[in-house]
């Protein structure tokens, strides 16, 4: 199986901040990497498909890039709504596996 | 627009199996292929496996063999069954629209259904 390694696992941050979580493949992925944002109590919502593509309706803060094995997602400037578990899912190979998440907090 | 909606029975009794539905409502299926996922209570979010339109189906091996999902696209609805459950299945179980032009990317969830594995 493909592990996926994310850090940091958890982070603190202030409003208006810039934050990056990196996702590291343990082969080569290509670019088979989406991010997801998920809040307690709801399901995961899409953020970014096949490593850089922003999923439609998503603002534009949020912006992925990578490609082999080391990937990152990085959120412009974060609002209160952004405070959230980011989760990365591989779908090169199966079974597709996701990072553990990394936890972004209000500082 | 499409949704899903998952359904179950909230609490099975360990060693016994574990049945969901997911109704899929709105646009056509056509281009798109489906994903269960589920969230462990506490831990993070993985995969239990995919199935086409067809009833072509791919599963985690993880689960050893213990799932089967198949697809009534006449009725729009999708099924998992997990057999000989215990507490480590308990958690929060999703079915996902998977966009076939999208690298395999999860672009729609349904709301999540909680089951319980306790006797």
């Amino acid at each position: 199986d493909i592990q996926l390694t994310q850090s940091p696992s958890s982070l603190s941050a202030s409003v208006g901040d810039r934050i990056t979580i990196t996702c590291r493949a343990s082969q080569s992925i290509v670019a088979y990497l989406n991010w997801y944002q998920k809040k307690p109590g709801k399901a995961p919502t899409l953020l970014i498909y096949a490593a850089s593509s922003l999923h439609s309706g998503v603002p534009s803060k949020f912006s992925g890039s990578g490609s082999g094995t080391e990937f990152t997602l990085t959120i412009s400037s974060l609002q209160p709504d952004d405070f959230a578990t980011y989760y990365c899912q591989q779908t090169y190979s199966t079974p597709w596996t996701f990072g553990q998440g990394t936890e972004v907090g209000l500082k | 627009q499409m949704q899903l909606q998952e359904s179950g029975p909230g609490l099975v009794r360990p060693s016994e199996t574990l049945s969901l539905t997911c109704i899929i409502s709105g646009d056509s299926l056509r281009g798109y292929y489906w994903n269960w996922v589920r969230q462990p209570a506490g831990k993070g979010l993985e995969w239990i496996g995919r199935i086409y339109n067809d009833g072509g189906t791919k599963n985690n091996p993880s689960l050893q063999g213990r799932v089967t999902m198949s697809i009534d696209t006449s009725q729009r609805q999708l099924s998992l069954q997990v057999t000989s459950v215990t507490a480590a299945d308990t958690g929060i179980y999703y079915c996902v629209r998977v966009d076939q032009l999208k690298s395999g990317a999860s672009d729609l969830w349904g709301q999540g259904t909680a089951v319980t594995v306790s006797s």
